[in-house]
C-alpha cells in the first residue's frame, strides 16, 4: 500500500468546470504539499499546508488532519490548468502520490 | 533572483559508468533535496542536505550518494549505473525549514544505455 493515495489518476474537464483532486496519506504529517508539473518536467509548488485551508487565485487547498485527507480544488478551470498535480506528504522525508493528470478542454 | 539551476540538463551514459549531477540553490537557501522521477515509480525522494549534512534519506541503494558544499550547492552521484537508473533527477531548495516551501529546478534527464 502506498503511503500517499491520490485520486483520480486522470481527469478530463470542460473549461469553466469546478475540479477536485483528492489525496489521502497514511504516515504522519509535518506538511502536505501540492505540486504542479507541466509537460517538459518543471515542477511548481502550489501550496504547503499543515492545517485548514489556503487559497491562491482560483486554487484552493484544504486538509483534514484527523481524516488524513487533503483536497485541491480548481474553480473556473481553464486549459492552462492542464498539467499533472501531485500531492506529497512531508514527514521527515517525502512521500509522493502518483499524480493526477488533468486535461481541461476549451 | 535566479532560480534553482541544475546541470547538466541532459546526459547519456552506459551501464557501469558513474554520473555526477549538480544543483545550485536559490541564493540564501540552505536546504537542497533530490528526487528521482520515472514513468513507472513516479516521484521518489532521494535525500536532503542542510548545512552540508544529510538530514533525511529515502530508500535508495548506496550507489546513490550526495553531498553539499559550504555555499549550499549540492551534487549527487550515481555509481555503477543500471538501465533502471534512467530518469529525470530533480533537485529543490528551500530556506532551511524542515517543512518549507520547495523551489524546484528543471531537472537533469539521465539516459542509461
Amino acid at each position: 500500500k502506498n503511503e500517499v493515495e491520490q485520486s483520480p489518476q486522470n481527469l478530463t474537464a470542460q473549461e469553466g468546470e469546478f475540479i477536485t483532486i483528492n489525496c489521502s496519506y497514511s504516515v504522519g504529517i509535518s506538511a502536505l504539499h501540492w505540486l504542479q508539473q507541466h509537460p517538459g518536467g518543471g515542477i511548481v509548488s502550489l501550496f504547503m499546508l499543515s492545517s485548514g485551508k489556503k487559497k491562491h487565485g482560483r486554487l484552493i487547498a484544504t486538509i483534514n488532519i484527523q481524516e488524513k485527507h487533503s483536497s485541491l480544488h480548481i474553480t473556473a478551470s481553464h486549459p492552462r490548468d492542464s498539467a499533472v498535480y501531485i500531492c506529497a506528504d512531508n514527514f521527515n522525508k517525502f512521500y509522493f502520490g502518483s499524480g493526477t493528470k488533468l486535461n481541461v478542454k476549451p | 533572483k535566479a532560480g534553482v539551476t541544475q546541470t547538466p540538463r541532459y546526459l547519456i551514459k552506459t551501464r557501469g559508468q558513474q554520473v555526477t549531477l549538480s544543483c545550485s540553490p536559490i541564493s540564501g537557501h540552505r536546504s537542497v533535496s533530490w528526487y528521482q522521477q520515472t514513468p513507472g515509480q513516479g516521484l521518489q525522494f532521494l535525500f536532503e542536505y542542510f548545512s552540508e549534512t544529510q538530514r533525511n534519506k529515502g530508500n535508495f541503494p548506496g550507489r546513490f550518494s550526495g553531498r553539499q558544499f559550504s555555499n549550499s550547492r549540492s551534487e549527487m552521484n550515481v555509481s555503477t549505473l543500471e538501465l533502471g537508473d534512467s530518469a529525470l533527477y530533480l533537485c529543490a531548495s528551500n530556506r532551511g525549514e524542515s517543512t518549507g516551501e520547495l523551489f524546484f529546478g528543471e531537472g537533469s534527464r539521465l539516459t542509461v544505455l
